[in-house]
């Protein structure tokens, strides 16, 4: 069965912390996304990754980075962590295959809280 | 005015009852379309996928997309309280590099 699998399920951290939020997925995927999903506003992306060590930014990138090692692990790092970050984070994979690129697979989210 | 939009709800129908979710667009590059299903403190679901116009029927589901409207639609039939959730459209030029674009979701309630 398909897995992508994300480090935490909540979170609650403080302001100016570093945060560090992982994913790793077993499918053998290229590519990997990072979204924020907040109500009313949908999902928004902030990075994206086609391939090991490659990103690119997504809609929102500003206050985060990110860092792909290994195929299987992407991982979303909040620089100094801010109220306004307080969010549901979702990790997704997709092939790369055509026809396949949008069928994006997600996990479960990562519901942060920045005090 | 957003790329893609979709009515947040919620929706509330009796059990057995057809839903139709509706999505519009902007964007006339688009050619993928997707209807994703998120469960409360869950992530989204792929449920339809379609390229291009025309419908697709999976189960209970149909799935359809005018281009020429810039507007699609999901439809469930004999509608479960299961069905409850929040639905994502989503959308893609499919160009390589060509990130989705997802509606807002609508909330859909089904009442037993």
């Amino acid at each position: 069965d398909v897995k992508v699998t994300q480090s935490s399920r909540y979170l609650v951290k403080r302001t100016g912390e570093k945060v560090f939020l992982e994913c790793v997925q077993d499918m053998d995927h290229e590519n990997m996304f990072w979204y924020r999903q907040d109500p009313g506003l949908g999902l928004r992306l902030i990075y994206f990754s086609y391939d090991v060590k490659m990103k690119e930014k997504g809609d929102i990138p500003e206050g985060y980075s990110v860092s792909r090692e290994k195929k299987e692990r992407f991982s979303l790092i909040l620089e100094s962590a801010s109220t306004n970050q307080t969010s549901m984070y979702l990790c997704a994979s997709s092939s790369r295959r055509t026809g396949a690129r949008e069928k994006l697979f997600f996990g479960s989210g990562t519901q942060l809280s920045v005090l | 005015q957003k790329e893609v939009e979709q009515d947040p709800g919620p929706l509330s129908v009796p059990e057995g009852a057809i839903v139709s979710l509706n999505c519009t667009y902007s964007n006339s590059a688009f050619q993928y379309f997707m209807w994703y299903r998120q469960y409360s403190r869950k992530g989204p679901e792929l449920l339809m996928y379609t390229y291009s116009s025309g419908n697709k029927e999976d189960g209970r589901f149909t799935a359809q997309v005018d281009k020429s409207s810039k507007y699609i639609s999901l439809f469930i039939r004999d509608s479960q309280p299961s069905d409850s959730a929040t639905y994502l459209c989503a959308m893609s030029a499919g160009e390589y590099g060509n990130k989705l674009v997802f509606g807002a979701g609508t909330i859909l309630r089904v009442k037993s």
